[in-house]
């Protein structure tokens, strides 16, 4: 069982620029989520995805867009990366929604130049 | 807004020293999370709980929903418990988590 991964791990960007980052999970759990990590504020919900074709807005989506390509992976899209969006990306996952232990990957720490 | 708040921050210990790190929050629950999150950045989950108490090795997890407040307890504290512990919560209402900023804990030999 990997559990939950993502990549990149790292990325480098220029504002204007897109790029996915990805991440998959192969637990069988209808949730995942995106978050972001700044220094000094707590994680904040990019977006949800309760189940296979579903996604739903969180805290802080504007910049963003997500595809639930199956079960297993949720993939997050910068379609035109500005400065304020670098910042450490976690995706997670869980087998109950909001009730269940989250699952979480390592992370993309991502620099928009 | 801060759904959910830690205290304190920054907290030093000496090794073998009894450690209590607090949780506030404002919101409707369904459950309550304690989270680790390693200096390599790596998060994992410590324990959920809706009530009372939950324990895992030197690790104690405490809740009382009408106080709206949970403390995480570590006994004997050791070096390698030096990290960042993050407080979280899942929103009864909507499917939302909300998290505290976390208190950073470092334990010193």
């Amino acid at each position: 069982n990997a559990g939950v991964t993502q990549t990149p791990k790292f990325q480098v960007l220029k504002t204007g620029q897109s790029m996915t980052l990805q991440c998959a999970q192969d637990m069988n759990h209808n949730s995942m989520y995106w978050y972001r990590q700044d220094p000094g504020m707590g994680l904040r919900l990019i977006y949800y995805s309760a189940s296979e074709g579903t996604t739903d807005k969180g805290e802080v989506p504007n910049g963003y867009n997500v595809s639930r390509l199956n079960k297993r992976e949720f993939s997050l899209r910068l379609e035109s990366a500005a400065p304020s969006q670098t910042s450490v990306y976690f995706c997670a996952s869980t087998a109950r929604d909001r009730e269940g232990e989250q699952f979480f990957g390592p992370g993309t720490r991502l620099t928009v130049l | 807004k801060n759904e959910v708040e830690q205290s304190p921050q920054n907290l030093t210990a000496q090794e073998g020293e009894f450690i209590t790190i607090n949780c506030s929050y404002s919101v409707g629950i369904s459950a309550l999370h304690w989270l680790q999150q390693h200096p390599g950045g790596g998060i994992v989950s410590l324990f959920m709980l809706s009530s009372g108490k939950k324990k895992h090795g030197r690790l104690i997890a405490t809740i009382n929903i009408q106080e709206k407040h949970s403390s995480l307890h570590i006994t004997a504290s050791h070096p390698r418990d030096s990290a960042v512990y993050i407080c979280a919560v899942g929103s009864n209402t909507g499917n939302q988590f909300y998290f505290g900023t976390g208190t950073s804990l470092t334990v010193i030999p």
